[in-house]
Protein backbone atom coordinates (compact mmCIF):
# COMPACT_ATOMS: atom_id res chain seq x y z
CA UNK A 1 0.00 0.00 0.00
CA UNK A 2 1.02 3.75 0.04
CA UNK A 3 1.60 3.76 3.32
CA UNK A 4 1.39 1.95 6.66
CA UNK A 5 -2.06 1.33 7.35
CA UNK A 6 -3.32 0.48 11.68
CA UNK A 7 -6.88 -0.37 12.24
CA UNK A 8 -8.52 0.30 14.46
CA UNK A 9 -8.16 3.77 14.82
CA UNK A 10 -9.63 3.88 17.70
CA UNK A 11 -10.49 1.10 20.29
CA UNK A 12 -12.36 0.96 23.84
CA UNK A 13 -12.33 -1.94 26.14
CA UNK A 14 -12.72 -3.01 29.65
CA UNK A 15 -10.38 -4.10 31.94
CA UNK A 16 -9.45 -7.81 31.75
CA UNK A 17 -10.26 -8.17 27.79
CA UNK A 18 -8.52 -9.36 24.88
CA UNK A 19 -7.27 -6.96 22.19
CA UNK A 20 -5.80 -7.08 18.54
CA UNK A 21 -4.44 -4.61 16.73
CA UNK A 22 -3.56 -4.79 13.44
CA UNK A 23 -0.42 -3.23 11.09
CA UNK A 24 -0.46 -3.39 7.64
CA UNK A 25 3.27 -2.33 6.30
CA UNK A 26 4.16 -0.74 3.06
CA UNK A 27 4.81 -3.31 0.69
CA UNK A 28 8.30 -4.45 0.70
CA UNK A 29 9.26 -3.15 3.59
CA UNK A 30 10.92 -6.26 5.67
CA UNK A 31 11.17 -4.40 9.09
CA UNK A 32 8.60 -3.47 10.98
CA UNK A 33 8.09 -2.45 14.46
CA UNK A 34 5.53 -1.36 17.30
CA UNK A 35 5.82 1.07 19.87
CA UNK A 36 3.27 2.44 22.12
CA UNK A 37 3.19 6.32 23.02
CA UNK A 38 1.53 7.44 26.11
CA UNK A 39 0.14 11.30 25.98
CA UNK A 40 3.13 13.99 26.12
CA UNK A 41 5.82 11.54 25.79
CA UNK A 42 7.88 9.53 23.33
CA UNK A 43 7.47 6.42 21.60
CA UNK A 44 8.42 3.44 23.71
CA UNK A 45 10.13 0.54 21.65
CA UNK A 46 8.03 -2.32 22.02
CA UNK A 47 9.79 -4.76 19.35
CA UNK A 48 10.78 -5.42 16.28
CA UNK A 49 10.36 -8.02 13.36
CA UNK A 50 12.57 -8.41 10.63
CA UNK A 51 11.12 -10.66 7.71
CA UNK A 52 8.63 -13.31 9.85
CA UNK A 53 10.69 -13.19 13.12
CA UNK A 54 10.76 -11.09 15.95
CA UNK A 55 14.58 -9.46 16.30
CA UNK A 56 13.89 -7.73 19.57
CA UNK A 57 11.29 -8.03 21.66
CA UNK A 58 13.18 -6.72 24.96
CA UNK A 59 10.28 -3.59 24.97
CA UNK A 60 7.57 -6.13 25.53
CA UNK A 61 6.54 -4.85 29.25
CA UNK A 62 4.86 -8.47 30.29
CA UNK A 63 3.86 -11.86 29.25
CA UNK A 64 0.47 -10.01 28.36
CA UNK A 65 1.79 -8.83 25.39
CA UNK A 66 2.41 -10.48 22.02
CA UNK A 67 3.05 -9.94 18.80
CA UNK A 68 3.30 -12.11 15.32
CA UNK A 69 3.87 -11.51 11.72
CA UNK A 70 3.34 -14.93 10.11
CA UNK A 71 3.75 -14.01 6.45
CA UNK A 72 6.52 -11.27 7.00
CA UNK A 73 3.59 -8.50 5.77
CA UNK A 74 0.83 -8.03 8.29
CA UNK A 75 1.49 -8.35 11.82
CA UNK A 76 -0.79 -8.26 15.36
CA UNK A 77 -0.40 -7.21 18.19
CA UNK A 78 -2.05 -8.72 20.91
CA UNK A 79 -2.65 -7.62 24.35
CA UNK A 80 -4.49 -10.26 27.34
CA UNK A 81 -5.91 -9.24 29.96
CA UNK A 82 -6.10 -5.89 29.69
CA UNK A 83 -5.31 -3.35 32.16
CA UNK A 84 -5.73 0.30 32.55
CA UNK A 85 -1.90 1.48 32.33
CA UNK A 86 -2.20 -0.16 28.86
CA UNK A 87 -4.29 2.87 27.46
CA UNK A 88 -2.09 4.62 24.92
CA UNK A 89 -1.27 5.03 21.21
CA UNK A 90 -0.09 2.07 20.18
CA UNK A 91 2.34 2.93 16.68
CA UNK A 92 3.36 0.97 13.81
CA UNK A 93 6.35 1.53 11.38
CA UNK A 94 8.41 0.14 8.64
CA UNK A 95 11.17 0.00 6.90
CA UNK A 96 12.75 -1.16 3.95
CA UNK A 97 15.50 -3.54 6.36
CA UNK A 98 16.36 -2.71 9.67
CA UNK A 99 20.44 -2.22 11.13
CA UNK A 100 21.58 1.04 11.41
CA UNK A 101 21.66 2.57 8.02
CA UNK A 102 19.43 5.61 6.63
CA UNK A 103 16.43 2.97 6.65
CA UNK A 104 13.78 5.56 7.45
CA UNK A 105 10.91 4.26 9.52
CA UNK A 106 7.29 4.82 8.15
CA UNK A 107 4.75 5.14 10.82
CA UNK A 108 1.24 4.68 10.40
CA UNK A 109 -1.78 7.12 12.16
CA UNK A 110 -1.34 4.94 15.25
CA UNK A 111 -4.47 2.70 17.18
CA UNK A 112 -5.42 4.41 20.38
CA UNK A 113 -6.30 2.43 23.14
CA UNK A 114 -8.55 2.59 26.01
CA UNK A 115 -9.32 0.80 28.94
CA UNK A 116 -11.84 1.60 30.95
CA UNK B 1 22.01 0.13 25.71
CA UNK B 2 20.94 3.18 23.85
CA UNK B 3 19.60 6.15 25.91
CA UNK B 4 18.43 9.68 24.12
CA UNK B 5 18.21 12.70 26.24
CA UNK B 6 16.24 15.43 25.35
CA UNK B 7 16.38 18.42 28.20
CA UNK B 8 14.03 21.02 26.79
CA UNK B 9 10.50 19.76 27.38
CA UNK B 10 9.11 23.21 25.56
CA UNK B 11 10.20 26.45 23.46
CA UNK B 12 8.61 29.41 21.88
CA UNK B 13 9.75 30.75 19.16
CA UNK B 14 9.20 33.96 16.82
CA UNK B 15 7.76 33.27 13.24
CA UNK B 16 10.94 33.70 10.98
CA UNK B 17 13.16 33.09 13.57
CA UNK B 18 15.85 29.95 14.36
CA UNK B 19 15.72 27.44 17.11
CA UNK B 20 17.90 24.94 17.97
CA UNK B 21 16.03 21.94 19.43
CA UNK B 22 18.95 19.87 21.43
CA UNK B 23 19.64 16.43 21.64
CA UNK B 24 22.45 13.58 23.33
CA UNK B 25 23.01 10.04 23.15
CA UNK B 26 25.07 7.72 24.69
CA UNK B 27 25.69 4.44 23.05
CA UNK B 28 28.50 1.89 22.86
CA UNK B 29 27.86 1.02 19.21
CA UNK B 30 30.14 2.22 16.49
CA UNK B 31 27.66 2.39 13.56
CA UNK B 32 24.28 3.60 14.37
CA UNK B 33 21.62 6.17 12.69
CA UNK B 34 20.31 9.84 14.19
CA UNK B 35 17.18 10.98 13.00
CA UNK B 36 14.40 13.69 13.71
CA UNK B 37 10.77 13.09 13.56
CA UNK B 38 8.06 15.80 14.24
CA UNK B 39 4.50 14.92 15.65
CA UNK B 40 2.23 17.78 15.39
CA UNK B 41 -1.16 17.37 17.54
CA UNK B 42 -2.50 15.20 14.75
CA UNK B 43 -0.26 12.68 16.04
CA UNK B 44 1.18 11.71 12.77
CA UNK B 45 5.09 10.72 13.06
CA UNK B 46 6.67 12.52 9.99
CA UNK B 47 10.28 11.89 9.09
CA UNK B 48 12.80 15.01 9.10
CA UNK B 49 16.41 14.26 9.04
CA UNK B 50 18.83 11.39 9.10
CA UNK B 51 22.60 11.36 10.00
CA UNK B 52 24.71 8.11 10.02
CA UNK B 53 27.33 8.08 12.70
CA UNK B 54 30.10 7.91 9.94
CA UNK B 55 28.90 10.81 8.19
CA UNK B 56 31.44 13.79 7.95
CA UNK B 57 29.31 16.59 6.89
CA UNK B 58 26.01 17.59 8.80
CA UNK B 59 22.84 16.65 6.99
CA UNK B 60 21.05 19.01 5.88
CA UNK B 61 17.50 19.28 4.26
CA UNK B 62 15.65 22.29 3.43
CA UNK B 63 15.53 24.25 6.65
CA UNK B 64 16.09 21.28 8.42
CA UNK B 65 19.94 21.15 9.67
CA UNK B 66 21.67 18.47 11.78
CA UNK B 67 24.67 19.51 14.21
CA UNK B 68 26.64 16.49 14.40
CA UNK B 69 29.19 16.49 17.09
CA UNK B 70 30.68 12.38 17.67
CA UNK B 71 32.71 13.31 20.46
CA UNK B 72 30.22 14.96 22.44
CA UNK B 73 27.60 12.87 21.58
CA UNK B 74 24.78 15.27 20.58
CA UNK B 75 22.72 15.75 17.42
CA UNK B 76 21.20 19.29 17.52
CA UNK B 77 18.31 20.24 15.20
CA UNK B 78 18.21 23.86 13.32
CA UNK B 79 14.83 24.67 12.16
CA UNK B 80 16.21 28.01 10.20
CA UNK B 81 13.05 30.79 9.20
CA UNK B 82 10.22 29.41 11.25
CA UNK B 83 6.60 29.15 10.22
CA UNK B 84 3.69 28.89 12.49
CA UNK B 85 3.08 25.12 10.76
CA UNK B 86 6.28 24.16 12.28
CA UNK B 87 4.76 24.35 15.68
CA UNK B 88 4.29 20.37 16.91
CA UNK B 89 6.49 18.22 18.97
CA UNK B 90 9.61 17.31 18.05
CA UNK B 91 11.70 13.65 18.61
CA UNK B 92 15.25 12.50 18.48
CA UNK B 93 15.91 9.43 17.48
CA UNK B 94 18.82 6.99 16.93
CA UNK B 95 18.60 3.76 15.35
CA UNK B 96 21.44 0.55 15.53
CA UNK B 97 19.08 -2.22 15.09
CA UNK B 98 15.67 -0.55 16.81
CA UNK B 99 14.94 3.13 17.11
CA UNK B 100 14.83 4.52 20.79
CA UNK B 101 13.34 8.27 21.13
CA UNK B 102 13.72 11.33 23.61
CA UNK B 103 11.48 12.58 25.38
CA UNK B 104 10.32 15.07 23.08
CA UNK B 105 10.51 18.92 22.91
CA UNK B 106 7.46 20.88 22.13
CA UNK B 107 7.96 23.95 19.84
CA UNK B 108 5.55 26.65 19.39
CA UNK B 109 6.06 29.23 17.02
CA UNK B 110 4.68 32.94 17.82
CA UNK B 111 3.31 34.89 14.76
Amino acid sequence: GAGVSQTPSNKVTEKGKYVELRCDPISGHTALYWYRQSLGQGPEFLIYFQGTGAADDSGLPNDRFFAVRPEGSVSTLKIQRTERGDSAVYLCASSWKGGPGANVLTFGAGSRLTVL
Amino acid sequence: AQKITQTQPGMFVQEKEAVTLDCTYDTSDQSYGLFWYKQPSSGEMIFLIYQGSYDEQNATEGRYSLNFQKARKSANLVISASQLGDSAMYFCAMRHCKLSFGAGTTVTVRA
